[in-house]
């Protein structure tokens, strides 16, 4: 069964500073991969996707993504973080013939002024 | 271009109840979703309906059901509710075709039970 983890479950950054969110997933194929943001109280929002091609996503919000598949991973970065960064992150995986996504568990994160 | 709406925003029944949870999805998408989110935790996949009919299923009990209607809203029914179907729920609808183009999610429903 495919399964996503987020090794992460909290990370405090401070305003300005670099981020990365991790993300690992396990599936036989090269998967569809997503990052979606969610802040308090509020439904999934769309940060980036991956089907296939070039490898380095970019998203909305100066986000982006590197999908490696020798490492199973996709990991979310971001140069300099705001602080209306801090939500919950979440990474998921869609195969390609089922029609579901998997989760990961999150990530949230906290940002210093 | 219109989002998908859930309603209602909030809800709070007693276990043993049952409830109705309601999504209309965006325009032009022909498929729904609907996700479980525990406080703390990833949403986790129900089932999805495609063309009015259960188009995949998840690990939940048959005591969670939905319809689709054909202007492709969708409802989402639980019964004989419990206290760990507190959570938050989420509706996504997508463009079913020879691609897939990805799912947009609702602000969610939170489910109370107590």
């Amino acid at each position: 069964a495919q399964s996503v983890t987020q090794p992460d479950i909290h990370i405090t950054v401070s305003e300005g500073a670099s981020l990365e969110l991790r993300c690992n997933y396990s599936y036989g194929a090269t998967p569809y991969l997503f990052w979606y943001v969610q802040s308090p109280g509020q439904g999934l929002q769309l940060l980036l996707k991956y089907f296939s091609g070039d490898t380095l996503v970019q998203g909305i919000k100066g986000f982006e993504a590197e999908f490696k598949r020798s490492q199973s991973s996709f990991n979310l970065r971001k140069p300099s973080v705001h602080w209306s960064d801090a939500a919950e992150y979440f990474c998921a995986v869609k195969d390609n013939y089922g029609q579901n996504f998997v989760f990961g568990p999150g990530t949230r994160l906290s940002v210093l002024p | 271009e219109t989002g998908v709406t859930q309603s209602p925003t909030h809800l709070i029944k007693t276990r043993g109840q049952q409830v109705t949870l309601r999504c209309s999805s965006q325009s032009g998408h022909n498929t729904v979703s609907w996700y479980q989110q525990a406080l703390g935790q990833g949403p986790q996949f129900i089932f999805q309906y495609y063309r009015e009919e259960e188009n995949g299923r998840g690990n939940f009990p048959p005591r969670f059901s939905g319809l689709q209607f054909p202007n492709y809203s969708s409802e989402l029914n639980v019964n004989a509710l419990e206290l760990d179907d507190s959570a938050l729920y989420l509706c996504a609808s997508s463009l079913v075709d020879d691609r897939f183009y990805g799912y947009t999610f609702g602000s969610g429903t939170r489910l109370t039970v107590v």
